[in-house]
């Protein structure tokens, strides 16, 4: 089973700053299926980026993504109040694990 | 518009019995796998199980393997979650989720609100 860790574990930042979130594979995961949730508090996930780069649909461009391989990558310019949110990678090579969530918090 | 809707979620006991169902509107529901992902208090998701489009094939993550059992009813637009023997490990918001195969990538792309599970005695 692929296990993807996410870091760090809590990200602490201002609105208007950059955030960068990492997603590491313990193996390597086709960029095809490698995607980003967004899940704010009591609420379900959100598709943010799929295919490891594309974003979804009504998804702002301050939101970015790459990587291949066993190493990916979000990235958000900047920051938005409505950006502070837990942010999962996940990858659907076989099984459909997810990362264990960054959470990106407001400092 | 695209919609999942969860019921049947609850405060059951251990070793209970307890069955979800996830209802779709908005779109063709027979032409899309469906997913279910857990989500325990304070911790992250957990991809449970999915059902094929066709209802054909099932996959299930190790931890539910043998007691959890997903169908699907095309003509009434729903999946369901059988979930037998459960364990206090089990409690969780379960998800149910669609499954996108855009010819290139794979995502879930519409999830629905979530339904309680809680299992104590």
């Amino acid at each position: 089973e692929i296990v993807l860790t996410q870091s760090p574990g809590t990200l602490s930042l201002s609105p208007g700053e950059r955030a960068t979130l990492s997603c590491r594979a313990s193996q390597s995961v086709n960029s095809n299926y490698l995607v980003w949730y967004q899940q704010k508090p009591g609420q379900a996930p959100r598709l943010l980026i799929y295919g490891a780069s594309t974003r979804a649909t009504g998804i702002p461009d301050r939101f970015s993504a790459s990587g291949s391989g066993t190493d990916f990558t979000l990235t958000i310019s900047r920051l938005e109040p409505e950006d502070f949110a837990v942010y999962y990678c996940q990858q659907h090579g076989g099984s459909y694990t997810f990362g264990q969530g960054t959470k990106l918090e407001i400092k | 518009q695209v919609q999942l809707v969860e019921s049947g979620g609850g405060v059951v006991q251990p070793g209970r019995s307890l069955s979800l169902s996830c209802a779709a509107s908005g779109f063709s529901f027979g032409s899309f796998g469906i997913h279910w992902v857990r989500q325990a208090p304070g911790k992250g998701l957990e991809w449970v199980t999915v059902i094929r489009y066709d209802g054909s094939q099932q996959d299930y993550a190790d931890s539910v393997k043998g007691r959890f059992t997903i169908s699907r009813d095309n003509s009434k637009n729903t999946v369901y979650l059988q979930m037998n023997n459960l364990r206090a490990e089990d409690t969780a918001v379960y998800y149910c989720a669609r499954d996108l195969w855009n010819g290139d990538a794979r995502y879930f792309d519409y999830w629905g609100q979530g339904t309680q599970v809680t299992v104590s005695s």
